[in-house]
């Protein structure tokens, strides 16, 4: 059973950049068969589509979001990570990592990390 | 960018009955739509996809259908579990993979 565990802080200043971790078990990283990605969700609202990319390194971002953020897979720790830049109070939201599937008829996500709710203020 | 617009924002449904949940897209998205289920503090769970295709381990209560621009999410008799947000994401198009706004189901 894939299992996706979030890490991170749950706390960053203003202009800081915020930064999470998910490490990927139960399952490969590698597999060309899913890209891993992280959605968003401010507190009380919906939800929200970062960016995924793929264990070879192509990458989607949202065209909203994609001037602030970085993501990047690590194959040998099965790790996924997000950091996104100059954070305001609107980037106040609980952060989900999870799994997409490449191809068109594949891209919902199967499988979710836990959340983590990160909080911008000083 | 597709919008995914849900109606209504919230709906009363006592246990037993059926709940009409819909989810209407800007351009179509032919069958390319998928349902989740999200409950307080927990991450949302694939019940559907393909539009009508449901999740592994989805009871067969839960049933999904339409293509193109229009697309309906039946839960036939309302367990307890079932109230929750739910809401439709659709990938026929990205970037960016875009999610309707939600739909409330509480207890009448």
């Amino acid at each position: 059973q894939l299992q996706m565990q979030q890490s991170g802080p749950g706390l960053v200043k203003p202009s800081e950049t915020l930064s999470l971790t998910c490490t990927v078990s139960g399952g490969s990283i590698s597999s060309n068969s899913y890209y891993w990605g992280w959605i968003r969700q401010p507190p009380g609202k919906g939800l929200e589509w970062i960016a995924s990319m793929y264990y070879s390194g192509r990458t989607y971002y949202n065209p909203s979001l994609e001037s602030r953020v970085t993501i990047s897979v690590d194959t040998s720790k099965s790790q996924l990570s997000l950091k996104l830049s100059s954070v305001t109070a609107a980037d106040t939201a609980v952060y989900y990592c999870a799994r997409v599937g490449s191809s068109r008829g594949t891209r919902f996500f199967d499988y979710w990390g836990q959340g983590t709710l990160v909080t911008v203020s000083s | 960018e597709i919008v995914m617009t849900q109606s209504p924002a919230t709906v009363s449904v006592s246990p037993g009955e059926r709940a009409t949940l819909s989810c209407r897209a800007s351009q179509s998205v032919s069958s390319f739509l998928a349902w989740y289920q999200q409950k307080p503090g927990q991450a949302p769970r694939l019940l559907i996809y393909g539009a009508s295709t449901r999740a592994t381990g989805i009871p067969a209560r839960f049933s999904g259908s339409g293509s193109g621009t229009e697309f309906t999410l039946t839960i036939s008799s309302l367990q307890s579990e079932d109230f929750a947000v739910y809401y439709c994401q659709q990938y026929n198009d990205w970037p960016p993979l875009t999610f309707g706004g939600g739909t409330k189901v509480e207890i009448k």
